[in-house]
């Protein structure tokens, strides 16, 4: 199996520009998570689907943040307009069901730094 | 509202046991994970526990109390290679879903 896929892995861009990020679960995982990591604030969940569907949005910072997942096997997050404050490792992770039963696998992350 | 709370740091000898602690509070409990994060790299899944007790994997084994509100993650004959962060994760009542602690930084030194 190829894993968590996410692209892009490094992205830099000015402030006030839209960033995507992507993410391809593990094949058949139900669940997927979208983590954004800091050196301040360690791993912090931003949003968790279940089936496609978004089951907690907590965590997403403000309105600038938005995700879907139009099928099981994508996802994006975006953000529009970026900030400096945006910079961080986003890491889109799935599982087979949902926590704790099953265990979360991580992508690789996508690396941002916004100017 | 949850709390986790970890070292920051800790060095080790190549060889030797180190013992990685975790407490937390958190509104009902329905597990504790352990992760290894190399820098640079994805969190990669190392153990899991709902009982009390101690559960061995190899060379690392983790242990849970619940009644106290602590864990400990225990590295037997460290290698150079553990050098990593470990994060302590809790999954609480109704979510379920994993919050994380800060994690800690381990450097293994010759």
């Amino acid at each position: 199996d190829a894993g968590v896929i996410q692209s892009p892995r490094h992205e830099v861009t000015e402030m006030g520009q839209e960033v995507t990020l992507r993410c391809k679960p593990i094949s058949g995982h139900n669940s997927l998570f979208w983590y954004r990591q800091t050196m301040m604030r360690g791993l912090e969940l931003l949003i968790y689907f279940n089936n496609n569907v978004p089951i907690d949005d907590s965590g997403m910072p403000e309105d600038r943040f938005s995700a879907k997942m139009p099928n099981a096997s994508f996802s994006t997050l975006k953000i529009q307009p970026s900030e400096p404050r945006d910079s961080a490792v986003y890491f889109c992770a799935s599982s087979l069901t949902r926590p704790p039963t099953d265990t979360q696998y991580f992508g690789p992350g996508t690396r941002l730094t916004v100017l | 509202g949850q709390n986790i709370d970890q070292p920051t740091e800790m060095t080790a000898t190549e060889g030797a046991i180190v013992q990685i602690n975790c407490t937390y509070q958190t509104s009902g409990f329905n597990g504790l994970f352990w992760y290894q994060q190399h820098a640079g790299e994805a969190p990669t899944f190392l153990s899991y526990n709902v009982l009390d007790g101690l559960e061995e994997k190899g060379r690392f084994s983790s242990f849970l109390s619940r009644s106290k509100g602590y864990s400990y993650l225990l590295l037997k004959e460290l290698q150079m290679k553990d050098s990593a962060s470990y994060l302590c994760a809790v999954s609480p009542g109704g979510s379920y879903i994993p919050t994380f602690g800060r994690g800690t930084s381990l450097i293994v030194h010759p």
